[in-house]
């Protein structure tokens, strides 16, 4: 199993525009997320999703937006890059247990700056 | 609100002496609570997580944690400390049933392991 997949590795924006940052896991995890990591910060939730369809907001998701389409896959979109966005984001999938998910597994994550 | 505190931002232990990461939490339902560690330039790392059950809880490279709940806290701890210990740790939660399926991160405890 690969796990959990991120790309790119590393991406520099110029301000205003756009990408999407691939997630994919091969573990058929039910739960998805996305994190932002800044330093001394910890991790920011910005989405997460249930199940194929089902997509919620977190902490921090306002100039993200997301899709699932699939089990495997849960894309990023930020749309207007700002120098604010200038972060290393996380995806992190998690299986089901009786009181839902559990331990998460994380991305290699990807370090975006916008200039 | 849910919350996760790790009062020490950075910890430096000699090799071989024990050493403990600091973790208290607030939740207003019943906690999961969950140790990371994060290397440089990698994601995080699950270590050992506690539900129910037993308080003291041991998981993965030796580490283990005791719940307290009149103290609400979670400490990770490790009898003796090796040099490649050296990481970043972060603390989780998730407040089951009432955030759903969400989880909150510390700030992170940055552990160097002296040789």
């Amino acid at each position: 199993n690969a796990g959990v997949t991120q790309t790119p590795k590393f991406r520099i924006l110029k301000i205003g525009q756009s990408m999407t940052l691939q997630c994919t896991q091969d573990m058929n995890h039910n739960y998805m997320y996305w994190y932002r990591q800044d330093p001394g910060m910890g991790l920011k939730l910005i989405y997460y999703s249930v199940g194929a369809g089902i997509t919620d907001k977190g902490e921090v998701p306002n100039g993200y937006n997301v899709s699932r389409s699939t089990t495997e896959d849960f894309p990023l979109r930020l749309e207007l890059a700002a120098p604010s966005q200038t972060s290393v984001y996380f995806c992190a999938s998690s299986y089901s247990s009786a009181g839902g998910p559990v331990e998460q597994f994380f991305g290699p994550g990807t370090r975006l700056t916008v200039l | 609100a849910q919350s996760v505190a790790q009062p020490e931002d950075q910890v430096n232990v000699a090799e071989g002496n024990p050493l403990t990461v600091k973790c208290t939490y607030s939740v207003s339902g019943n906690p999961y609570l969950f140790w990371y560690v994060q290397y440089p330039n990698r994601g995080l790392q699950f270590l050992l997580k506690y539900i129910t059950g037993d308080n003291l809880v041991k998981g993965s490279y030796g580490f283990e944690a005791e719940f307290n709940k009149s103290q609400t806290s979670f400490h990770l701890k490790k009898p003796s400390a090796l040099v490649s210990d050296s990481a970043l740790y972060f603390c989780a939660v998730r407040d089951y049933p009432n955030t759903g399926n969400q989880f909150y991160f510390g700030t992170g405890t940055s552990l160097t392991v002296i040789p």
